[in-house]
């Protein structure tokens, strides 16, 4: 039982435009959501978070945008550059504590020059 | 700069060999975590540690043990190597925090294959 879904294994997003990861959670309890960036053969980094009592993050050409009645939320890069290409990663933490990070399967996102 | 080393990119065993998987961390964090990363699945918590000497099972703790000893260091044992744990081994680290907003670290990952 997948509690973070990140739905879309792939996306090509040409050079400019903008690129829209999605996320689902279906845990009401997680309050503080995060993304993670991998690029093949290095680990995850961190990327950008939000708070369940946020509804919007922003940080340069990151936005992450969070609907808690939809239990969605959606991470916008503008504009998106060759450089982005990597697998992105939604994440989620309980009230309790960061502990048990739950993550998603990881989108991966292909800009074209 | 908060940097999380693995002993090995790259690993080759036998299935029932005794594996060893060594992680380090240089930023004195409470926190180290051990996943598996597989496609289609994302990142999974084998192990995690608050403290030293301390463990706790994740998500997915069967046919694994992890060892701390000092704080720095986290170990992940396969005691019995069997071809379905080849996969991306990730160990992360974070400070002890007011819990959800712990940002973690990752180490470049260990590929291990069974075979």
């Amino acid at each position: 039982d997948q509690q973070v879904k990140q739905n879309s294994p792939s996306l090509s997003v040409q050079e400019g435009r903008i690129s829209i990861l999605n996320c689902d959670y279906t845990n009401s309890m997680f309050d503080y959501f995060l993304w993670y960036k991998k690029y093949p053969a290095e680990g995850p980094t961190f990327l950008i978070s939000i708070s369940s009592i946020k509804d919007k993050n922003e940080d340069g050409r990151f936005t992450v945008f969070l609907n808690k009645s939809a239990k969605h939320l959606s991470l916008h890069i503008v504009p998106s550059q060759p450089g982005d290409s990597a697998v992105y990663f939604c994440a989620a933490s309980p009230l309790a504590g960061g502990f048990k990070t739950i993550f998603g399967a990881g989108t991966r996102l292909f800009v074209k020059a | 700069d908060v940097k999380v080393t693995q002993s090995s990119r790259y690993l080759v065993k036998r299935t029932g060999e005794k594996v060893f998987l060594e992680c380090v961390q240089d930023m004195d964090h409470e926190n180290m975590f051990w996943y598996r990363q597989d496609p289609g699945l994302g990142l999974r918590l084998i192990y995690f540690s608050y403290d030293v000497k301390m463990k706790e099972k994740g998500d997915i703790p069967e046919g694994y043990s992890v060892s701390r000893e000092k704080k720095e260091r986290f170990s992940l044992i396969l005691e019995s190597a069997s071809t379905n744990q080849t996969s991306m081994y990730l160990c992360a680290s974070s400070l002890a925090g007011t819990g959800s907003s712990d940002t973690q670290y990752f180490g470049p990952g260990t590929r291990l294959t069974v075979l």
